[in-house]
C-alpha cells in the first residue's frame, strides 16, 4: 500500500511490559515524527528523523526509544509501559526540499496501558 | 521557544453558519503557518498553508491568512456544513531545522443540521 502505515491501529498492554508500534512509509521521505495526542495538549513530538541511523529528542522522549535503520521504518518503543503511556501515537513523515514543511500523517495507534 | 494557542472548543454552529477559529503564534523569525483537519478515528490532514506574512492559504471554502502584525492565523468558512464537523489544529513551522510542526491544542467543530 502507498503512502504511511502504522501499526497495530489498537494495542492494550499492562504496565511494565515492552510495546513497540511500527510506522513504514513508501516515499523515501527524508524526514520522519512520532507524536502523541492527548485531550487539551494537542500533539506533542516524541522524537524525530531526518534520515537513516539519524534521531533526536522532541519535547516528550522520556520512556520511548527510536531506531531508524532504513528510511522507510520508524519503530516507536516503549520500553517499560506506564499508564501515562496511554495515548494515541502518530508517526508523520516529509520531504526534505526547503519550502513549506508539509507532514503526511499515519492513521494513528491507539495504545491503552492497564 | 515556539508555541501555538488555539480557541477553546467544542464550537457548535448551525449549518450554513460563519466559522471562525482563532490561532496565534509565537515564534521566532519567520514561521510557515498550517491548519491540519482530524475527523473522527482517522490520521491529520493538511488543510491549508502559508509560508509568508500576507499569504491566504485556502481549499474546501476555508480560508486563513497570515497576520504577522498581530502573530495571527485565523480559520474561517462562510458556510460550514455537517461534513466540516472534525478537530482543527493549527501548527507553525519555526526556524530551527528539525522541520517538526509544533502544533495547537486543537478545537472540535461539531455542526448540527
Amino acid at each position: 500500500d502507498a503512502g504511511i502505515t502504522q501499526s497495530p491501529r489498537y494495542k492494550i498492554t499492562e504496565t511494565g511490559r515492552q510495546v513497540t508500534l511500527m510506522c513504514h512509509q513508501t516515499w523515501s521521505h527524508s524526514y520522519m515524527f512520532w507524536y502523541r495526542q492527548d485531550l487539551g495538549h494537542g500533539l506533542r513530538l516524541i522524537y524525530y528523523s531526518a534520515a537513516a541511523d539519524i534521531t533526536d529528542k522532541g519535547e516528550v522522549p522520556d520512556g520511548y526509544v527510536v531506531s531508524r535503520s532504513k528510511t522507510e521504518n520508524f519503530p516507536l518503543t516503549l520500553e517499560s509501559a506506564t499508564r501515562s503511556q496511554t495515548s494515541v501515537y502518530f508517526c508523520a513523515s516529509s520531504e526534505s526540499q526547503a519550502g513549506a514543511n508539509v507532514l503526511t500523517f499515519g492513521a494513528g495507534s491507539r495504545l491503552t496501558v492497564l | 521557544g515556539d508555541s501555538v494557542t488555539q480557541m477553546e472548543g467544542p464550537v457548535t454552529l448551525s449549518e450554513e453558519a460563519f466559522l471562525t477559529i482563532n490561532c496565534t503564534y509565537t515564534a521566532t523569525g519567520y514561521p510557515s503557518l498550517f491548519w491540519y483537519v482530524q475527523y473522527p478515528g482517522e490520521g491529520l490532514q493538511l488543510l491549508l498553508k502559508a509560508t509568508k506574512a500576507d499569504d491566504k492559504g485556502s481549499n474546501k471554502g476555508f480560508e486563513a491568512t497570515y497576520r504577522k502584525e498581530t502573530t495571527s492565523f485565523h480559520l474561517e468558512k462562510g458556510s460550514v456544513q455537517v461534513s466540516d464537523s472534525a478537530v482543527y489544529f493549527c501548527a507553525l513551522s519555526g526556524n530551527t531545522g528539525r522541520r517538526a510542526l509544533t502544533f495547537g491544542s486543537g478545537t472540535r467543530l461539531q455542526v448540527q443540521p
